[in-house]
């Protein structure tokens, strides 16, 4: 069964709303969550990387004051896309992890598809 | 700088074999990750390699050369359902992962 769940899986939302994703791993600690985001035909971009009870790392040219992270507890991370607009239009996607070392895999959530009309 | 090549877009029959190659540099290397992904869906983990040498997982095999920074993903007896792209991602001296930007596989009846 699903080890990370990420809700919701789709969402429509008008241009300037806000719009918050959950990511939750079920059954570990996820000592580290990673944001990504998917454009159509292109592979995974990471935005972020939340560790628990710090702040996110943002990948250049992510704005954080436009993608909010909140790695609230060791199973809860939150995406809150402020002001969206069009363009932010997307498919987003959280990943957990419970060690960055050795083989630990990335356990994915099912992924958000964001449109911003 | 960091790259993963892979390539764009590979063909195959249903029951055949298929090899995906991916090439590798890195600052580093804390192992590589092999991830399949049906379109519209998150992706699924397939293998991991660290040390050199090939990984089976029933029709699914993976290969590591650290020397040539370079690893392949083999699959056998082709189903249709293994129509996916297929992402290979490189753990680097941080414990980043990088991300190739995925092999789209199309199998044909």
């Amino acid at each position: 069964g699903a080890v990370v769940s990420q809700h919701p899986s789709r969402v429509i939302c008008k241009s300037g709303t806000s719009v918050k994703i959950e990511c939750r791993s079920l059954d570990f600690q996820a000592t580290t969550m990673f944001w990504y985001r998917q454009f159509p035909k292109k592979s995974l971009m990471l935005m972020a990387t939340s560790n628990e009870g710090s702040k996110a790392t943002y990948e250049q040219g992510v704005e954080k004051d436009k993608f909010l992270i909140n790695h609230a507890s060791l199973t809860l991370s939150t995406l809150t896309v402020t002001s969206a607009h069009p363009e932010d239009s997307s498919f987003y996607i959280c990943s957990a992890i419970s060690s960055r070392g050795g083989n630990s895999p990335l356990h994915f959530g099912n992924g958000t598809r964001l449109t911003v009309t | 700088g960091q790259n993963i090549d892979q390539p764009t877009e590979m063909t195959a029959t249903e029951g055949a074999i298929v090899q995906i190659n991916c090439t590798y540099q890195t600052s580093g290397f804390n192992g590589l990750f092999w991830y399949q992904q049906h379109a519209g869906e998150a992706p699924t983990f397939l293998s991991y390699n660290v040390l050199d040498g090939l990984e089976e997982k029933g029709r699914f095999s993976s290969f590591l050369s650290r020397s040539k920074g370079y690893s392949y993903l083999l699959l056998k007896e082709l189903q249709m359902k293994d129509s996916a792209s297929y992402l290979c991602a490189v753990k680097d001296s941080n414990y980043q992962l990088i991300w190739g930007a995925g092999t789209k596989l199309i199998i044909k009846p």
